[in-house]
């Protein structure tokens, strides 16, 4: 499967701890994205990043959030000192690079569980 | 700044009918539009999209929506409706304007086909 792949699928963690998560986007697209999805809402926006470079990132990405592409390849979203307000599914995307607003096609997502 | 409308939560429709799943916009420029939908326990997965030209839009799994610009719209369709139809749908918008890589979701829309 050549898809966007996500590990771990599931992550419980104590509250406090830190977490983090890698994303493995598809070989040829440059861009890469991580969104966050809770209970009954649709993903909200995160970071994006263009290669190695970190572009956009949102405002709900507080200072516990970091997130890296270091080769342009794979990226890690680490989440420190874990609250339980945390808890969400955490989705990677990947599209194409160039001009014309190419589709993101999404992972399977990390469920994130803070107790 | 940019916002999606899905005022409906929960769709119900027998087999065989004709399905209508709804979203408005909000963008400041002109608008890319998308759908996805969620299946238990996997990622989004694309549908369709518009960028531009034709209003109709055709997609996966026979899926169509058309963009209406003075309603601010681009309502997901179907002729006939299958019991593997039943998923949870969301739209999502994009600004045109460079650099704005951001997609923003719905709150999404649960349709059930009854068998």
């Amino acid at each position: 499967d050549t898809g966007v792949s996500q590990n771990p699928r599931h992550k419980i963690t104590k509250r406090g701890q830190n977490v983090t998560f890698r994303c493995d986007p598809i070989s040829e697209h440059n861009r890469l994205y991580w969104y966050r999805q809770t209970l009954g809402q649709g993903p909200e926006f995160l970071t994006y990043f263009q290669n190695e470079a970190q572009l956009e990132k949102s405002r709900l990405l507080s200072d516990r959030f970091s997130a890296e592409r270091p080769k342009g390849s794979f990226s890690t979203l680490e989440i420190q000192r874990t609250e339980q307000g945390d808890s969400a599914m955490y989705l990677c995307a990947s599209s194409f690079p160039g001009p014309t607003p190419f589709e993101q096609y999404f992972g399977p997502g990390t469920r994130l569980t803070v107790t | 700044a940019q916002s999606v409308a899905q005022p409906e939560d929960q769709v119900n429709v027998a087999e065989g009918n004709p399905l209508t799943v709804k979203c408005t916009y909000s963008v400041s420029g002109n608008p890319y539009l998308f759908w996805y939908v969620q299946y238990p326990n996997r990622g989004l997965q694309f549908l369709l999209k518009y960028i531009t030209g034709d209003n109709l839009v055709k997609g996966s799994y026979g899926f169509e929506a058309e963009f209406n610009k003075s309603q601010t719209s681009f309502h997901l369709k179907k002729p006939s409706a299958l019991v593997s139809d039943s998923a949870l749908y969301f739209c999502a918008v994009r600004d045109e304007n460079f650099g704005n890589e951001k997609l923003t979701f719905g709150t999404g829309t649960r349709l059930t086909i009854i068998p």
